[in-house]
Order: C-alpha cells, then structure tokens, then sequence
C-alpha cells in the first residue's frame, strides 16, 4: 500500500466552524490531491498540488483553500464548514502528472456538518 | 459536460465465473485510462491502466480494453472470487489534462 495516512479518519462538527484535514506521505512524490466522494457524484477534485507551495483548485474548489509547506504534507481547509460539504474526503498522490500515471488513495475521512 | 460512466450500476454474479464491466466515455481526445477497485471504508485501489495506443492490457485475473472507435472500455476480472466483491470505477484524463475524471461506479457482488 502506498504510505498515504490521512487525519482524522472520523469528524463531527457544526457549520460555521474551521475544519482542517491533513494528508500525509511517505513516498516523496510530487504530485498531491484532494477529492471528494459523494453518492451520485463519484469522486470530484477540489484541489490539487504539483509541488511545495505550487496548487490549483479543481472541479468543486469553492468553499475550500489548501496548503503544502513541505512535500509530504497536504492540508485542506474549510474555513467555514457548510452541510453541503459533509462527504467523504480522499487524499490521492502521485510522482508524475494525472496522464502519466494511476493515483494513489488514502484510506478517507468522513466529515460530517451539522 | 463530457464525463466518464459505467453502463450497470450492479453486478452480481457467482464465485468462479467471469465478469466484464464496462465504462463509456465521451472525450475522444481522452489518451489515458485506469480501472479503481473501492471497498467498504477504504479509498480507491489501482487495479490496472491502459494508453490509448495499446487496445488490450493483461494483468493478474484482470484485462482491460479499449475500443476507441466506440469510446468503450472494459474490465474482465476471470475466475471472479469473494474478495471481488467491490465497487469499480474507471477514470479517464483528457490529453494535456489535470485532472483524473471518475466515473459513478459498479458494485460487483460475487456470492458462492
């Protein structure tokens, strides 16, 4: 398995409130993403990294900003949580670009809003 | 939008037969395609990528082709077990893309 660990694995908390959820790799790899899984939707990009301090948003970016400082950390923020953002959280990481190369996923976080 | 999708949302068949999932997509300029396996709890598994110069790709118990003229791609997973029992998604990148784009899924269920 690809050394992907993502904090938490479960979250509760109410709209209005910060949320930060991490990623974290082992593999030195490059390349960073953030998707969201929902039922009907399959899984969306909300933003992506292709380098330290290099991001871009993806599909469904509103609402959510990001950060990477170092190669093995990516971090995703809702600044004010919504209902609308309760869903399933992946990390996925790979060394080359999207056309190159499979994605790998962490296991998920489960964030729900109330 | 162009998407990717899967043309069954279930499949249910039993231990030891041969199962073939399909996906359609709709960008001819999509050059690169992978297969996913999701169990409950965990996040996507590759199982197996394709190029849109090869039209066949083996890997163990599992072929993936490519029909460009009818922009299909399909999963044969052979001597279908138990542990198959997921859900399988495809995902396509449109050349020079960012992003990887998914489709909904199938849920194999494999009884014995």
């Amino acid at each position: 398995d690809a050394g992907i660990t993502q904090s938490p694995r479960h979250k509760v908390t109410e709209t209005g409130t910060p949320v930060t959820l991490r990623c974290h790799q082992t593999e030195n790899h490059r390349y960073m993403y953030w998707y969201r899984q929902d039922p009907g939707h399959g899984l969306r990009l909300i933003h992506y990294s292709y380098g330290v301090k290099d991001t871009d948003k993806g599909e469904v970016s509103d609402g959510y900003s990001v950060s990477r400082s170092k190669t093995e950390d990516f971090l995703l923020t809702l600044e004010s949580a919504t209902s609308s953002q309760t869903s399933v959280y992946f990390c996925a990481i790979s060394e080359q670009g999207p056309g190159n190369q499979p994605q790998h996923f962490g296991d998920g976080t489960r964030l729900s809003i109330l | 939008g162009e998407s990717v999708g899967l043309h069954l949302p279930t499949l249910s068949v039993q231990e030891g037969d041969n199962s073939i999932i399909n996906c359609a997509y709709s960008n001819s300029a999509s050059d690169y395609f992978i297969w996913y396996k999701q169990e409950s709890g965990k996040g996507p598994q590759f199982i197996i990528d394709i190029r849109s110069n090869m039209d066949k790709r083996q890997g163990q118990r599992v072929t993936v082709l490519l029909n460009k003229t009818v922009k299909h791609l399909s999963l044969q997973i052979a001597a279908t077990q138990p542990g198959d029992s997921a859900v399988y998604f495809c995902a396509e990148n449109i050349q020079a893309g960012t992003a990887l784009i998914f489709g909904k899924g199938t849920t194999l269920s494999v009884s014995s």
